[in-house]
């Protein structure tokens, strides 16, 4: 079991909603990272925050968008919910250093 | 971009034997590192392994270690005394800077 935890486990949203998912990170790590991961698939890149800045962006529209908090945990917004978006979202946690991130349980989104 | 291949979708292993999970990637860099990630039915992603690029010697934690043959591009996986707690989706992941790159996976059966 790793420090890093996420809420909901599960939520369902219709198409079209805004959905926000939330993270806390590890003790004493300084980076949070989020990752798309659709059914059979690896996950996908689809930004890191460090020091409450956006510290790189994977191939994800500007829908999806994201905050770091001073207790280094983090939020992930989805506006504008399309089917495509259903997956299960996961939040890493790691030192900007060590390059190592380590993830929490997921949440699992589904968009109807 | 960097790409990470896993050409094995599906490998069995009888229990206490030994199996090797394949991963290859194209990189540009010359300073990178390489992870083994297992996630279990739960969908927690679970770091088994990392290496260095730097380091020439092929890290080890306890059952498990990596053949890194950086000119090559290959970081294989070897689980030694496979045990039923091992089956899983295995993913090979690189990283430089922020983010992990993954590959598709492997997925790991052992009989008992």
């Amino acid at each position: 079991e790793t420090g890093v935890t996420q809420s909901p486990t599960h939520l369902i949203k219709t198409r079209g909603q805004q959905v926000t998912l939330r993270c806390s990170s590890q003790s004493g790590h300084n980076t949070v990272s989020w990752y798309q991961q659709a059914l059979g698939q690896g996950p996908q890149f689809i930004f890191q925050y460090y020091r409450e800045e956006e510290n790189g962006r994977g191939n994800f529209p500007p829908r999806f968008s994201g905050l770091q908090f001073p207790n280094y945990s983090s939020e992930l917004n989805v506006n504008a919910l399309e089917l495509d978006d259903s997956a299960l979202y996961l939040c890493a946690s790691g030192d900007y250093e060590q390059e190592t991130q380590y993830f929490g349980p997921g949440t699992r989104l589904l968009v109807l | 971009a960097q790409t990470v291949t896993q050409s094995q979708p599906e490998m069995s292993v009888q229990e206490a034997e030994t199996v090797t999970l394949s991963c290859t990637y194209d990189t540009s860099e010359s300073d990178y590192y390489l992870f083994w990630y297992k996630q279990p039915p739960s969908r927690q992603m679970i770091l088994v392994i990392r290496q260095e690029a730097y380091k020439q010697q092929n890290a080890t934690e306890n059952r498990f270690s990596v053949n890194f043959q950086k000119a090559a591009k290959s970081f294989s996986l070897k689980i030694s005394d496979s045990q039923l707690g091992d089956a899983a989706m295995y993913f090979c992941a690189y990283n430089r800077g922020s983010r992990l790159t993954f590959g598709e996976g492997t997925q790991l059966t052992v009989n008992p």
